[in-house]
């Protein structure tokens, strides 16, 4: 079991470029989870999914897409960055029936100058 | 909706020393306690968890009190190793619509030898 993978680690990107983060659990979990960094801010939610086909709003979610084809991929969507997304990116997933119980991935560091 | 402090939000003893750190929430229908260690440059990994029908929970050097009473939860870590240094983040679930867990801010622990 790889857990959750999480591609790249590290990007560096211009203002108003575009990019997606890559996510993918191999647990079969029904519910994941982005979650941005930030010093002092602790981890806050931007969307989750509660399965293929259904995904919905956390606390920050503007400015970033999802979307959710299949059980193990869930990918994160720029569409024009901008300076207030540089933070670290945590993708989580979780089982179904404990939703709360969170594995996370190893994040992605983006800059974005 | 559910609110989680976390205190202290730096930590530093000596290699031996016990380490403590306290978490207060407000929801007093969050029923599960996660407590995870992220290591820098790396996701936050789930060390110990409690549910709110247990007061204690223990796992080799680490153990979690819950008072559910006062709607406080605290980690213990015993016998403390440098290895134990890194960034605590405690959480309390909720059933806040677009959330399954609220993350406490997280507090540095660092264990000099």
């Amino acid at each position: 079991n790889a857990g959750v993978t999480q591609t790249p680690k590290f990007q560096v990107l211009k203002t108003g470029q575009s990019m997606t983060l890559q996510c993918a659990q191999d647990m079969n979990h029904e519910y994941m989870s982005w979650y941005r960094q930030d010093p002092g801010m602790g981890l806050r939610l931007i969307h989750y999914s509660v399965g293929a086909g259904i995904t919905d709003q956390g606390e920050v979610p503007n400015g970033y897409n999802v979307s959710r084809s299949t059980t193990e991929d869930f990918p994160l969507r720029l569409l024009s960055a901008a300076p207030s997304q540089t933070s670290v990116y945590f993708c989580a997933s979780s089982p179904g029936d404990r939703p709360e119980t969170q594995y996370f991935g190893p994040g992605t560091r983006l800059l974005v100058l | 909706g559910e609110n989680v402090e976390q205190h202290p939000s730096t930590l530093s003893v000596q290699e031996g020393d016990s380490a403590v750190i306290k978490c207060t929430y407000s929801d007093s229908a969050s029923n599960y306690f996660p407590w995870y260690k992220q290591e820098l440059g790396k996701g936050p990994q789930l060390i110990i968890d409690i549910r709110s029908n247990v007061g204690e929970k223990k796992d080799q050097r680490i153990a979690v009190t819950l008072n559910k009473t006062a709607k406080h939860f605290s980690l213990h870590i015993t016998e403390t190793q440098p290895e134990d240094s890194a960034v605590y983040f405690c959480a309390a679930s909720t059933h806040q619509a677009g959330t399954a867990l609220i993350f406490g801010k997280g507090t540095t622990l660092s264990v000099s030898s």
